[in-house]
């Protein structure tokens, strides 16, 4: 069965650095998305990606956020100067139609800013 | 969009018992979905019903929808042990793809 594929399952970084986080979304799907958590809290929605633009995006994508659709097959998230309070959980969906159907999750990076 | 509000917020169960969750939310939908978050990994779809639709079946998942009440309900059959999850319903309505997840109901099923 198709799946969202993100690597790396786990990153640790220091403060200020840049992190790049890289998903592979279903091949045949249009729409794709990143949400966070930190620990404890609930999903937010991050930003959505359509037809190699952001479609949607919340206050938390800030200018240090960035995403992009480098080759046709991955999709990532570029954070360029950490924060303590960037750590989380970051997932990547995917999905293949608009008009608010399924979307399919990857496990997550979990990203830890020290 | 908006935020589907779920309860209770914690259900704990025997395996083998029947699970029910329930979801209210604000305004008119286009759809709403329900998704299980097994603990800290990524989500996963469970079904989806339109605003049409009053009941929906997927293996021992129940789900109805009362747009009229603007409520939902999740029944889980039969359940085990590996259901232990949160559990998170999410209205859709147009103008929006992003979903807005709430605070879910944490189900534990004891063997």
């Amino acid at each position: 069965e198709p799946e969202v594929t993100q690597t790396p399952s786990h990153q640790v970084t220091q403060m200020g650095q840049e992190v790049i986080l890289r998903c592979v979304p279903i091949s045949n799907h249009l729409y794709f998305y990143w949400y966070r958590q930190i620990l404890g809290q609930k999903v937010e929605f991050l930003v959505s990606f359509y037809n190699n633009e952001i479609s949607e995006k919340s206050e938390i994508f800030d200018d240090q956020f960035s995403v992009e659709r480098p080759d046709g097959s991955n999709f990532t998230l570029k954070i360029r100067s950490t924060k303590l309070e960037d750590s989380a959980m970051y997932f990547c969906a995917s999905s293949p139609l608009a008009g608010n159907t399924e979307a399919f999750f990857g496990q997550g990076t979990r990203l830890t800013v020290v | 969009s908006q935020q589907g509000e779920e309860d209770p917020q914690a259900l704990s169960i025997q395996e083998g018992e029947n699970a029910t969750m329930n979801c209210s939310y604000k305004t008119s939908i286009n759809n709403l979905q329900w998704y299980r978050q097994n603990s800290g990994r990524g989500l996963v779809h469970l079904i989806l019903i339109r605003s049409n639709e009053r009941e929906k079946h997927s293996g021992r998942l129940r789900v109805t929808l009362d747009t009229s009440k603007k409520s939902s309900s999740l029944l889980i059959t039969a359940s085990r042990a590996a259901d232990t999850a949160s559990y998170f319903c999410v209205p859709t309505q147009g103008g929006s793809e992003k979903l807005v997840f709430g605070k879910g109901t944490k189900l534990t099923v004891n063997p």
